[in-house]
């Protein structure tokens, strides 16, 4: 039982266009939800975070919405640029970013020049 | 900043020897560390959360006794994979708890450890 999914395996922006990654979670008790990004055969590095008391946070040109009813997460890069292509992980967890987080199972963003 | 080590990074072992893995904090103490892994083009799948100075927890489905984790000291703790086999080939990631932040602590993760069993 997958409780945390990207539907997208990938995705394809122009430089410059806004890229909007999406993440679906199940279990309602989630509290705390990551954005992470990672390339090949490196660790995942953090890049954003909410939580669920919140419906948006912003970083620079990174921002996350929050839909609590419909259980939906989505990544914001504005503008897209070519050093933003990776693969970017949604990952939540009960009890704050601390705890042991739930992965899905990444979203591959290329940006084109 | 908070820094995460990891080594080796890629280790290449024969079948039903052990590997040691390390994953230390840099700059930081981590009571809490968590090892992950990742298989090709899957998420990354909890293994344990390793406490400092007691027993780590498991989650379901992973053998303790064949993922042996020691969290020594507040910045390192170990992963050894007894008797590897083919199938334990795999990215092998470790996070810490950066507790400095207050309520909501990140995690912050080591680079990986490519591990290959022959």
């Amino acid at each position: 039982d997958q409780q945390v999914k990207q539907n997208s395996p990938s995705l394809s922006v122009q430089e410059g266009r806004i890229s909007i990654l999406n993440c679906d979670y199940t279990n309602s008790m989630f509290d705390y939800f990551l954005w992470y990004k990672k390339y090949p055969a490196e660790g995942p590095t953090f890049l954003i975070s909410i939580s669920s008391i919140k419906d948006k946070n912003e970083d620079g040109r990174f921002t996350v919405f929050l839909n609590k009813s419909a259980k939906h997460l989505s990544l914001h890069i504005v503008p897209s640029q070519p050093g933003d292509s990776a693969v970017y992980f949604c990952a939540a967890s009960v009890g704050g970013g601390s705890e042991k987080l739930v992965f899905g199972k990444g979203t591959k963003l290329t940006v084109n020049p | 900043g908070a820094v995460v080590s990891q080594h080796p990074s890629r280790v290449i072992c024969k079948s039903g020897t052990s590997v040691k893995i390390e994953c230390r904090s840099l700059d930081f103490q981590a009571t809490t560390m968590f090892w992950y892994r990742q298989f090709p083009k899957k998420s990354l799948m909890l293994m344990a959360t390793s406490n400092e100075g007691s027993k780590a927890t498991y989650e379901q489905g992973v053998e303790k006794d064949k993922f042996l984790i020691n969290h020594a000291s507040l910045t390192l703790s170990t992963l050894t994979v007894t008797s590897a086999h083919p199938e334990d080939s795999s990215f092998y990631i470790c996070s810490a708890r950066d507790e400095r932040g207050g309520s909501y602590n990140e995690q912050f993760f080591g680079p990986g450890t490519r591990l290959t069993v022959l």
